[in-house]
């Protein structure tokens, strides 16, 4: 079965420093992979998807994640934290059926 | 374009009495539609996962229930809500074999 394991849940940077959310997954065949984002009392925002084109995958807002199969990793991250990314963020990986497997979240905090 | 809306934003309801949420889908046809639940700090749960008029797949068990009236409308019922009901009620949709799903704003649910 498909599963995600997002280490980390709650990541705190300051403002300008790299931001890196973990994300492993695990799952039975090739997977494709999402990382969205919440803001309070919103719903999700799709901020990038690994299709099994290329690894590395760049996203909305600065954001890029790389896949690393042997790993089996798809960590988030961005150079430049900015205040305005502040947010909690979910990993996903396919599942049968069209369905989402979602990792319990990162809620990332940016300091000034 | 496609846009997703759930109404009501947001919801106090007592223990035992019922519940209707709606969730409307524009600008696609035959869309997947899915229901989640997100409880404080645990992410998101799959509730029902939908691909056609009144085709329903309930992921567990649960006092909850759905339905499909329409082509582009879910709607999520209780007949008697409990106070683990409470949480964010997401609807989201997808397309045909594509794994991206798209959210809606969500449903604050809060049972007294």
């Amino acid at each position: 079965a498909q599963s995600v394991t997002q280490l980390g849940s709650h990541v705190s940077v300051s403002e300008g420093a790299l931001v890196l959310l973990r994300c492993n997954y695990s799952s039975s065949v090739p997977p494709y992979l999402f990382w969205y984002v919440q803001y309070p009392n919103q719903g999700l925002q799709l901020l990038l998807k690994y299709t099994s084109a290329a690894t590395l995958v760049k996203g909305i807002n600065g954001f890029e994640a790389e896949f690393k199969k042997s790993e089996t990793s798809f960590h988030l991250t961005k150079p430049s934290a900015h205040m305005s990314d502040a947010a909690e963020y979910f990993c996903a990986v396919s599942a049968p059926g069209n369905k989402l497997v979602f990792g319990a979240g990162t809620i990332l905090r940016v300091k000034s | 374009s496609q846009t997703i809306h759930q109404w009501p934003a947001t919801l106090v309801q007592p223990v035992g009495s019922p519940l209707s949420l709606e969730c409307t889908v524009e600008g696609t046809s035959n869309p997947n539609l899915y229901w989640y639940r997100q409880a404080a700090g645990r992410g998101l749960q799959l509730l029902f996962y939908s691909v056609g008029i009144g085709q329903i797949s309930s992921e567990v068990p649960q006092n909850l229930s759905a339905s499909r009236p329409q082509d582009r409308q879910f709607i999520l019922s209780s007949k008697k809500l409990l106070l683990s009901d409470s949480g964010f009620y997401l609807c989201a949709w997808s397309k045909g074999q594509s794994w991206e799903q798209y959210f809606g704003p969500g449903t604050r649910l809060t049972v007294t």
